[in-house]
């Protein structure tokens, strides 16, 4: 079956630079979610798309946008980085209406040194 | 306080005995609970969500919720050494995202 797809895996930013990440959902899923993960905490909500809509925003930085296409792909765009936003980013995607949570990727690892 | 509220551990079981997970939650209004379980520098993967007053079975899992005392708890039974791992407890909120837990950590001790 096919599962959310994450890119890149990890990526090495220096300070103040930009970083994309990308998201592909899983096939007719309708919602996109992308969280933050420090090291030892919890999944943090960053921001969520329905149907190529911004539905909800959270703790995202002002630094941080991002948006969902037609194909429903999504990507996060990070720019003047910092260290602290050194983390696990991971999109999840779900069929809103089936309400049975949703399915995370595998995650971005972001070093910014 | 927290939203969701879960005891960071570890908690430590020996191979075969049953691990206890509990999780309370602040939002009255929620109706739908998830427990993901995280393996370290992994995503959460989902093992059981649910929805009504009771138990919830599923192989070696059992999901138990008390809306009244805001309480969702977690049952491994024959825990593995493969069990091992950060399990979080979620919730969805009004608007069907989902709020977690700092999660607790599992350990089965062969």
């Amino acid at each position: 079956a096919a599962g959310v797809i994450q890119s890149p895996r990890h990526l090495i930013k220096e300070k103040r630079e930009t970083a994309t990440l990308k998201c592909y959902p899983i096939p007719r899923h309708d919602t996109v979610y992308w969280y933050q993960q420090g090291p030892g905490q919890d999944p943090q909500f960053l921001i969520s798309f329905y149907e190529k809509m911004q539905s909800d925003k959270g703790s995202i930085p002002d630094r941080f946008s991002a948006q969902q296409f037609s194909d429903y792909h999504s990507e996060l765009n990070m720019s003047s980085l910092e260290l602290g936003d050194s983390a696990l980013y991971f999109c999840a995607s779900s069929l809103k209406v089936t309400g049975n949570g949703y399915t995370f990727g595998s995650g971005t690892r972001l070093t910014v040194v | 306080q927290k939203e969701v509220e879960q005891n960071s551990g570890p908690l430590s079981v020996p191979e075969g005995a049953i691990a206890s997970l509990n999780c309370t939650y602040s939002d009255r209004g929620s109706q739908s609970f998830f427990w993901y379980r995280q393996y370290s520098g992994k995503s959460p993967e989902l093992i059981m969500f649910i929805y009504s007053n009771g138990d919830k079975e599923d192989g070696r899992f059992t999901a138990q919720l008390n809306k009244a005392s805001q309480y969702v708890s977690l049952l491994i039974r024959d825990s593995q050494p493969s069990d091992s791992a950060t399990y979080l407890c979620a919730f969805e909120d009004s608007s069907y995202k989902l709020i977690f837990g700092s999660g607790t950590r599992l350990l089965v001790r062969p």
